[in-house]
C-alpha cells in the first residue's frame, strides 16, 4: 500500500480552514491516523481510525474518509497548528517500513 | 504524564555500531508493543522495528533486517535498538513510540544518528 499526501505544502492564513488530503493505493478501510510534527518536539497523534480524535486534541481538528480517500480538516487555524502533518495506514501489519506513512504536508502561514 | 526519552545517538563511521535506548515512564510499559520509527533527512517517517508487549514477537523493516536488533527490559521500562553495520543512509532522527491498536500513541523527541566518515 502506498500513501500519497497532497498538497506537499499548504499556505493558509490564521483563522482560516485547512484541508489536507491523504490517498491510499488500495483500501485501508478506516485504519488511518494523522500525526503532527514540529521541529524539536515529539510527534503527536491527532486522529486515529480515520475520524476519532486522540485524547487532548482540540475539536478544531477533524478527520474524515474511508477506503482510499481521507482528509484532515483544521478549522480556525491557530499559530501552533503550523507544522508538518503525516498520515499513516495500519491496514498492513506489521508495517513495511517506507510506505506506512505518507510523504507529509507542510502547513505554513500565508 | 507519559514520557519517552531516547538517547544514544552520535556520529559514527560507516560499518560501525550503536545502541539506542528509550526510557519510558508514566504508563504500564510492559503492556504496550513498542516501536522504533526514523526520519531520514528530507524524508518522511519510516517504520523501523517493533517488539510486542508479550515479549514474543519482533519485526523489522527490510532496510534494517539482519543489521538491527530490537530488545526491551520491562523491569527497567526501557526499549533498545542495537544498530550494526551502519550505513550513511541510516542517518536520521530515531524515535521510539508506543502502540495502541496499531497506531503510534506516544512518541519521544528522538535521538539523532549520523553515519559519516
Amino acid at each position: 500500500i502506498v500513501m500519497t499526501q497532497s498538497p506537499a505544502t499548504l499556505s493558509v492564513s490564521p483563522g482560516e480552514r485547512a484541508t489536507l488530503s491523504c490517498r491510499a493505493s488500495q483500501s485501508v478501510a478506516t485504519r488511518l491516523a494523522w500525526y503532527q510534527l514540529k521541529p524539536g518536539q515529539a510527534p503527536r497523534l491527532l486522529i486515529y481510525d480515520a475520524s476519532t480524535r486522540a485524547t487532548g486534541v482540540p475539536a478544531r481538528f477533524s478527520g474524515s474518509g474511508s477506503g482510499t480517500e481521507f482528509a484532515l480538516t483544521i478549522n480556525s487555524l491557530q499559530s501552533e497548528d503550523f507544522a508538518v502533518y503525516y498520515c499513516q495506514q495500519c491496514s498492513e501489519w506489521p508495517p513495511r517500513g517506507e510506505g506506512t506513512f505518507g510523504q507529509g504536508t507542510k502547513l505554513e502561514i500565508k | 504524564d507519559v514520557q519517552l526519552v531516547e538517547s544514544g545517538g552520535v556520529v559514527v563511521q560507516p560499518g560501525g555500531s550503536l545502541r539506542l535506548s528509550c526510557a519510558a515512564s508514566g504508563f504500564n510499559f510492559g503492556y504496550y508493543t513498542m516501536h522504533w520509527v526514523r526520519q531520514r533527512p528530507g524524508k518522511s517517517l519510516e517504520w523501523v522495528s517493533l517488539f510486542s508487549w508479550d515479549g514474543i514477537t519482533t519485526f523489522y523493516a527490510d532496510s534494517v533486517k539482519g543489521r538491527f536488533t530490537i530488545s526491551r527490559d520491562n523491569g527497567k521500562n526501557s526499549l533498545f535498538l542495537q544498530m550494526n553495520s551502519l550505513r550513511p543512509e541510516d542517518t536520521g532522527l530515531y524515535y521510539c513510540a508506543s502502540e495502541r491498536e496499531q497506531f503510534f500513541k506516544y512518541w519521544g523527541q528522538g535521538t539523532l544518528v549520523t553515519v559519516s566518515s
